[in-house]
């Protein structure tokens, strides 16, 4: 059974505009969640990670959000640039220590058009 | 530089080969994982390892073995592969704490 579900599984904007990436997830426990960006072809590279009960995370041009009680966060991308287009993934960690484990989504595919 | 570093990055074998993945890190983390990645799936876990011959299956083990005889390498072993095991294949390292750094991947084409 899925513990990580990604919507929409793809999306397509205009460059400058905003966009939102949703995770809902039913791991337990559910540590922290981090968000990575996957070009086509590429490795995994950490947007962000959140940790609290309620959390907000802001790195340049992406935000975003965590609420553990809805087990549910959101990537929010501003003012999107055509190397935004990639597969951006959500991850839950079970635990903060050596020991945990990672569940994974399948990710949502963004596509930035001029 | 902290690092993780899998070679090959790309690999064509027929089936029934022997194929060997090796993934190394820099940062002498303890724990450290192999997934595949298929189209349309997240990451799904192979193996895990604790340490130094301390390895556990992870959700999908059938068809792989694993090998760390030291604590920065950490090899992925397939034994007579098959076609459905075509896929692209990672590693990671992970300290305490919530960091995890992923090497770049090595893309396996079985035919």
């Amino acid at each position: 059974k899925t513990q990580v579900e990604q919507s929409p599984q793809s999306l397509v904007v205009r460059q400058g505009e905003n966009c939102v990436l949703q995770c809902n997830y039913s791991v337990t426990p559910d540590n922290h969640l981090r968000w990575f960006k996957q070009d086509t072809g590429k490795g995994l590279v950490s947007l962000t990670v959140l940790v609290d009960q309620k959390d907000k995370t802001s790195n340049g041009r992406y935000s975003a959000t965590l609420d553990k009680d809805a087990k549910h966060s959101t990537l929010h991308i501003t003012a999107t640039l055509l190397d935004d287009t990639a597969t951006y993934i959500c991850v839950v960690g079970d635990r903060g220590s050596a020991l945990g484990r990672l569940h994974f989504g399948a990710g949502t595919q963004l596509i930035v058009i001029p | 530089d902290m690092k993780v570093t899998q070679m090959p990055r790309y690999l064509i074998k027929r089936m029934g080969e022997n194929v060997l993945l090796e993934c190394g890190q820099d940062m002498s983390h303890e724990t450290m994982y192999w997934y595949r990645q298929d189209p349309g799936l997240g990451l799904q876990l192979i193996y895990i390892s604790y340490d130094v011959d301390s390895n556990s299956e992870g959700d999908i083990p059938k068809g792989y073995r694993v090998s760390r005889k030291k604590r920065e390498h950490f090899s992925l072993i397939l034994d007579s592969a098959k076609t459905n095991q075509t896929s692209v294949y990672f590693c990671a390292s992970k300290g305490e704490g919530t960091e995890v750094f992923f090497g770049k991947g090595t893309r396996l084409t079985v035919v």
